[in-house]
């Protein structure tokens, strides 16, 4: 079956611009999670929607940075006036409950090159 | 806070057996993980840990002691292909992972 996909893929922006990154959860699925991994470093949380409701957005680590999931479905992360400490990889992962004893499924993620 | 500590780097030869630990300290999760991901791509599922004791999944396991805060991976019967970084992520709904240790199986 399909699993979690994310575009694009690969992302190169210049310093200032606004980009935006989508995911498109496996079906069905209620949970969803965005995370930041820069080089060499594992996975650090941005945020957590559990169907449309942002529960957690406690690790954005800027104002610059937003999250939607309106239709609680697609999520698009949002990054405004990149920085160059942007630059990381980009992973989304949906997961089949709202509790947390469940594997989450990662997408394949979005690089983020700002120059 | 939370904070996990996972050896940087590890080597092994095929069909061996190696032993991924973690340590951490949390205020609160209701399960452990361990991710595999390889070079470039998503990380992938392993194992879950809710209770303290040993789970067992094919050639791989996962132990843990929640009163130690402690967690170990064991790899048997190593392949070429478990060379990878393996991410120990203690978590309720958010994850928390640590850096991950990167794992190279020789022949």
């Amino acid at each position: 079956g399909a699993g979690v996909s994310q575009s694009p893929r690969y992302k190169v922006a210049k310093r200032g611009q606004d980009v935006a990154l989508r995911c498109d959860p496996i079906s069905g699925h209620v949970s969803l999670f965005w995370y930041q991994q820069a080089l060499g470093q594992g996975p650090e949380f941005l945020t957590y929607f559990q169907n449309e409701a942002q529960l957690d957005k406690s690790g954005l680590p800027s104002d610059r940075f937003f999250a939607e999931r309106p239709e609680g479905s697609v999520s698009t992360l949002k990054i405004q006036r990149t920085q160059q400490e942007d630059s990381a990889v980009y992973l989304c992962a949906s997961s089949p409950a709202a509790s947390g004893s469940n594997e989450q499924f990662f997408g394949p993620g979005t690089r983020l090159t700002v120059l | 806070g939370q904070n996990i500590d996972q050896p940087t780097e590890m080597t092994a030869t095929e069909g061996a057996i190696v032993q991924i630990n973690c340590t951490y300290q949390t205020s609160g999760f209701n399960g452990l993980f361990w991710y595999q991901q390889h070079a470039g791509e998503a990380p992938t599922f392993l194992s879950y840990n809710v209770l303290d004791g040993l789970e067992e999944k094919g050639r791989f396991s996962s132990f843990l002691s929640r009163s130690k805060g402690y967690s170990y991976l064991l790899l048997k019967e190593l392949q070429m292909k478990d060379s990878a970084s393996y991410l120990c992520a203690p978590g309720f709904q958010k994850l928390v992972f640590g850096t991950g240790t990167r794992l190279l199986v020789s022949p």
